[in-house]
């Protein structure tokens, strides 16, 4: 069975930063492309950034680009997600999940982060 | 990029009854990359449908996607008191993949 299991979310400052792990299991973790994705009650659901099966290839939103970094280990069987100049824009909900050719057929349950003065 | 548009906001409806979402897209989708899921309270989201009309594992088939163009729907034959929640239609068509607001539905 597939389970994905998010952590790192935590109450931070603006301007702050944090990293966000997932740890994967049940298939074989290096055949998938994965994604983060975040939801806020401001923002609703929102793709947030990919990275290919052996990380070669990442992507990224443009309201994240240039603060966030996507990276996998395969020998783990995790994604990461590191987020830099945390502002209050970034307080959600971030959820790591399985590629099934674009859309997302697999979900974490999701790690809070809030940012607040 | 591509903004979705779901209809209406909120359902209200009674067990057995019939009923029908809608997603309006800003440009015109490929339809192999529209794709609906389920949010229970509480839950994380569930992939429904994918390409559309491919139903994931494990969704009932009194559950339908289809649509093209601009305008892409999910169905629900006869409501049952666990489909209630919040309903999302996502394109991967043009990159930034994006989610349509949702639609709540209740009993």
């Amino acid at each position: 069975e597939v389970h994905l299991v998010d952590s790192g979310g935590d109450v931070v400052l603006p301007g702050e930063s944090l990293t966000l792990s997932c740890v994967a299991s049940g298939f074989t973790f290096d055949d998938y492309t994965m994604h983060w994705v975040r939801q806020s009650p401001e923002r609703g659901l929102e793709w947030v950034s990919s990275i290919n099966w052996d990380g070669s290839e990442t992507r990224y939103a443009e309201s994240v680009k240039g603060r966030f970094v996507i990276s996998r280990d395969n020998n783990r069987e995790s994604v990461f997600l590191e987020l830099n100049g945390l502002t209050s824009d970034d307080s959600a909900k971030y959820f790591c999940v399985r590629d099934l050719m674009g859309a997302f057929d697999y979900w974490g349950q999701g790690t809070h982060v809030s940012v607040s003065s | 990029e591509v903004v979705l548009t779901q209809s209406p906001g909120t359902l209200s409806l009674s067990p057995g009854e019939r009923l029908t979402l809608s997603c309006r897209a800003s440009q015109r989708l490929d339809s192999a990359f529209v794709a609906w899921y389920q949010q229970r309270p509480g839950q994380a989201p569930r992939l429904l449908f994918y390409g559309t009309t491919n139903r994931a594992p494990g969704v009932p088939d009194r559950f339908d996607g289809g649509g093209y163009g601009t305008d892409f729907t999910l169905s629900i034959s006869r409501l049952e008191v666990e489909d209630i929640g919040l309903y999302y239609c996502q394109q991967y068509d043009k990159s930034p993949w994006t989610f349509g607001q949702g639609t709540r539905v209740e009993i």
